[in-house]
């Protein structure tokens, strides 16, 4: 597995403003992913993380609004930008830690975003 | 378009006894499963999974059974303990290291 931390662990947010969430893992690891958990629902992929090149963003979310960022193999960056009340989620990043038979990925504790 | 469901938003079970918690996926394409257990104010933590070339996989108190016919997989969670009351979620992918589609989740309480 990986030691998965989060910055911050929550933050309370004015709208229109932007906040970046840093995501640092103690180990290389081959795939990095950004899910949104909003208030009593499920968690969705944002993105996922490309080491040295642009994300991928799935359907719904784009790079204007959640700039992602991931200029190593331990490290990445989620911005949430111009925000918005229906921003307030738990924002996850997860990890897939190297090549293997397995498919697991592990999470990071969360940042609790709260948009006023 | 809900690829993963868990149609019991909580289950309820005593002490000791069996729980038994269901998903139903819709894609065929799936071809791994996990389940994540979480906390309040925690990330999802990784419980077990299973490959679909298999029919059953089984790590201590927990057992994952798949039914590919059926589109249908279960988490058999036997003897259940007080402190595995949490959310458990069922998540799919297709191939290996690749994005998890994750279903609504289900509260469990154990009462003791």
């Amino acid at each position: 597995s990986a030691v998965i931390s989060q910055k911050p662990s929550r933050d309370i947010c004015q709208r229109g403003t932007s906040l970046t969430i840093q995501c640092q893992v103690d180990s290389q690891v081959t795939m990095m992913f950004w899910y949104r958990q909003q208030p009593g629902q499920s968690l969705t992929l944002i993105a996922t993380a490309n080491q040295g090149s642009e994300a991928t963003y799935e359907s719904g979310f784009v790079i204007d609004k959640f700039p992602i960022s991931r200029p190593n193999l331990t490290f990445s960056t989620l911005t949430v930008s111009n925000m918005s009340p229906e921003d307030s989620s738990i924002y996850l990043c997860s990890v897939v830690p190297a090549p293997s038979s397995y498919n697991e990925q592990f999470f990071g504790p969360g940042t609790r975003l709260t948009v006023l | 378009d809900q690829q993963v469901k868990q149609n019991s938003p909580s289950l309820s079970v005593q002490e000791g006894r069996i729980s038994i918690l269901n998903c139903d996926y819709t894609n065929s394409m799936f071809d791994y499963f996990l389940w994540y257990k979480k906390y309040p104010a925690e990330g999802p933590t990784f419980l077990i999974s299973i490959s679909s070339i298999k029919d059953k996989n089984e790590d201590g108190r927990f057992t994952v059974f798949l039914n590919k016919s059926a589109k249908h997989l279960s988490l058999h969670i036997v003897p259940s303990q007080p402190g595995d009351s949490a959310v458990y979620f069922c998540a799919a992918s297709e191939g290996h290291g690749n994005k998890l589609v994750f279903g609504a989740g289900t509260i469990l309480r154990v009462k003791s």
